[in-house]
């Protein structure tokens, strides 16, 4: 079974400021970890993914997330928040062709 | 990247019609895609797997005589939401599996596709 649970349902930061959205998973196998993102009315866009190489993974539009094993975790990054980071994010986990996604975090972003 | 698409984008229809939402993987050939279901503020849910040539796999508590797949390509999926009611208006979501990508398990999504049923 797996499972992944982001903490946090919303987060807001100012522009500029650092992002940090947590995202923990549970999987009984070595995880595939991904972040996504969601603009209104949307699907899916893949910001990055982790699949067992680096444990620092850099995705698109200046993310990245760390893979903790220890820690379980998968939190997602961004060193300066801009307007249009704001959205929904969605943490995954998949294991033998099926994934399974957080509740996601809303992700605000004040000028 | 690879490209997946959905058709219709929007759809409203009236309470006990049925309603085919179509997805195509544009630029591969995707024998597995997954039908998701995402209520507002919500995560998505995974309501099946289809495969291509094969009876779809539904999750559990998902009615498969009300929500029909068909894969009957390589490149389509399509879900017949039947007799459809106001409680099925959601925003649905497909993705598609390339199997020619280094990474595994990475899924491409459809922009998906809001039905209302009034």
């Amino acid at each position: 079974a797996q499972s992944v649970t982001q903490l946090g349902s919303h987060v807001s930061v100012s522009e500029g400021a650092l992002v940090l959205l947590r995202c923990n998973y549970s999987s009984s196998v070595p995880p595939y970890l991904f972040w996504y993102v969601q603009y209104p009315n949307q699907g899916l866009q893949l910001l990055l993914k982790y699949t067992s190489a680096a444990t620092l993974v850099k995705g698109i539009n200046g993310f990245e997330a760390e893979f903790k094993k220890s820690e379980t975790s998968f939190h997602l990054t961004k060193p300066s928040a801009h307007m249009s980071d704001a959205a929904e994010y969605f943490c995954a986990v998949a294991n033998a062709g099926k994934s399974t996604f957080g509740d996601g975090t809303t992700l605000t972003v004040k000028p | 990247g690879a490209v997946v698409s959905q058709h219709p984008s929007w759809v409203i229809c009236k309470s006990g019609t049925s309603v085919k939402i179509e997805c195509r993987s544009l630029d591969f050939q995707a024998t597995t895609m997954f039908w998701y279901r995402q209520f507002p503020k919500q995560s998505l849910m995974l309501m099946a797997t289809s495969n291509e040539g094969s009876k779809a796999t539904y999750e559990q508590g998902v009615e498969k005589d009300k929500f029909l797949i068909n894969h009957a390509s390589l490149t389509l999926s399509t879900l017949t939401v039947t007799s459809a009611h106001p409680e099925d208006s959601s925003f649905y979501i497909c993705s598609a599996r390339d199997p020619r990508g280094g990474a595994m398990y990475e899924q491409y999504f459809g922009p998906g596709t809001r039905l209302t049923v009034t």
